[in-house]
């Protein structure tokens, strides 16, 4: 099975970067999602990892570390807009695509 | 021109009713999800269909069956619905899945509120 660890809020300010840990233990690993979701909206797409290491895309990046068992996602020039849920999941080697979600982290950007 | 859409968006009914939520997605993907979304956030994988081929089923009771009746559309239908079943049930599609093929990014629906009462 897979288990997916990360906090559960955050608070950060305005302009500031802000590192969001997920930790994974899971059988057949495959690669790591990141997603963000506004309140009342869908889940969308921010990054995804499958080999070590960082992952850039704008003011977002991710990295991932098999043999730990962790990924961060780093955001940084933080916005009032960035304040919103963010989804770590665990994807399945082998058939059905399968994507295992943690909770989720609360994330509060403030003035 | 929305990519994955699901209807309706919110759904009220009473305990012991039968309801569907219908789900289209024009993106060409292959596979097809449903999600649950509890009150605690959490998101959960219920069903997963590859050009019509259900692949996976997680533990959901039987009470829940999803159709797809072409590989574009997954529609999910739900008996004798129970207090319990009040969540935000995401429908979502991907490209392709299977041995040597990348994992690729799932595109989610707006999700449809299901309030039983």
């Amino acid at each position: 099975g897979q288990n997916i660890d990360q906090p559960t809020e955050m608070t950060a300010t305005e302009g500031a970067i802000v590192q969001i840990n997920c930790t994974y233990q899971t059988s057949g690993f495959n690669g790591l999602f990141w997603y963000q979701q506004h309140a009342g909206e869908a889940p969308t797409f921010l990054s995804y990892n499958v080999l070590d290491g960082l992952e850039e895309k704008g003011r977002f990046s991710s990295f991932l570390s098999r043999s730990k068992g962790y990924s961060y996602l780093l955001l940084k020039e933080l916005q009032m807009k960035d304040s919103a849920s963010y989804l770590c999941a665990g994807s399945r080697a082998g058939g059905g695509n399968k994507l295992t979600f943690g909770t989720g982290t609360q994330l509060k950007v403030e003035l | 021109d929305t990519a994955v859409s699901q209807t309706p968006k919110y759904l009220v009914t009473q305990m012991g009713n039968d309801k569907s939520i219908k789900c289209e997605q024009n993106l060409g993907h292959d596979t097809m999800y449903w999600y649950k979304q509890d009150s605690k956030k959490f998101l959960k994988i219920m069903f997963s269909y590859n050009n019509k081929e259900l692949i996976i089923n997680e533990t959901v009771p039987n009470r829940f069956s999803p159709k797809s009746p072409d590989k574009a559309h997954l529609n999910l239908h739900i008996n004798s619905l129970e207090l319990g079943d009040s969540a935000v049930y995401f429908c979502a599609s991907s490209q392709g899945w299977g041995r040597g093929k990348p994992n690729t990014e799932a595109f989610f629906g707006q999700g449809t509120r299901l309030t039983v009462v």
